[in-house]
């Protein structure tokens, strides 16, 4: 049982490029969210799905895109990276049975 | 604009003592209080969370005390240990949806 898998685990993009952070989760969860963790600010919901086909937006949602066509995989697009986006992303699940929240390893992220 | 504030940023305990760390939210609008353990390079992992209709939770050496009226709720670490070493954050849920809104997070470091 993997629970929360991202990858990659560190990538470093030029400013404009584009990427997708992946996600996957094999617990058979509904819920699944994207957050990212800047020092001194905690972590802040960029955004979530409460099941496939389903998106809303977190505190933090410009500049990113998501989408939901399984309930296992929940990417994050980063259409033209810009350095303020550089920061460790973390995806997290949890089944609508149950309020824990389960998180990845992290996606350590550096815009140049 | 941060509706979650959490005290102390760090925290330093000698073994044995204990670490209390102390969150107030501003919006009453949330139904559940976790709180979250990271070790360096890792995701948060849950800890133990409360909801606003108790008081105070107790698991092993750690406890929530909850004080709706002041809207205030806190950590307590009993007889520290530096395995405990870790930050720290608070978070709550947005009543009815999958929104968690984080605390800054407290680094603690248990010196044995």
């Amino acid at each position: 049982n993997a629970g929360v898998t991202q990858t990659p685990e560190f990538q470093v993009l030029k400013t404009g490029q584009s990427m997708t952070l992946q996600c996957a989760q094999d617990m058979n969860h509904e819920y699944m969210s994207w957050y990212r963790q800047d020092p001194g600010m905690g972590l802040r919901l960029i955004h979530y799905s409460v099941g496939a086909g389903i998106t809303d937006q977190g505190e933090v949602p410009n500049g990113y895109n998501v989408s939901r066509s399984t309930t296992e995989d929940f990417p994050l697009r980063l259409l033209s990276a810009a350095p303020s986006q550089t920061s460790v992303y973390f995806c997290a699940s949890r089944s609508n049975l149950n309020t824990e929240a389960f998180f990845g390893q992290g996606t350590r992220l550096t815009v140049v | 604009q941060q509706q979650v504030k959490q005290s102390p940023q760090s925290l330093i305990v000698q073994k044995g003592g204990i670490s209390i760390i102390n969150c107030a939210y501003e919006n009453t609008a949330f139904d559940y209080f976790p709180w979250y353990q990271q070790f360096p390079g890792k995701g948060p992992a849950l800890l133990i969370a409360i909801r606003p209709d108790v008081s105070e939770k107790k698991e092993g050496r750690f406890t929530i005390s909850f004080n709706k009226s002041a809207k205030q709720f806190s950590l307590h670490i009993m007889d520290s240990q530096p395995g405990d070493s870790a930050t720290y954050f608070c978070a709550a849920r947005v009543d009815n949806t999958d929104k968690l809104i984080f605390g800054t997070g407290t680094r603690l470091q248990v010196f044995p």
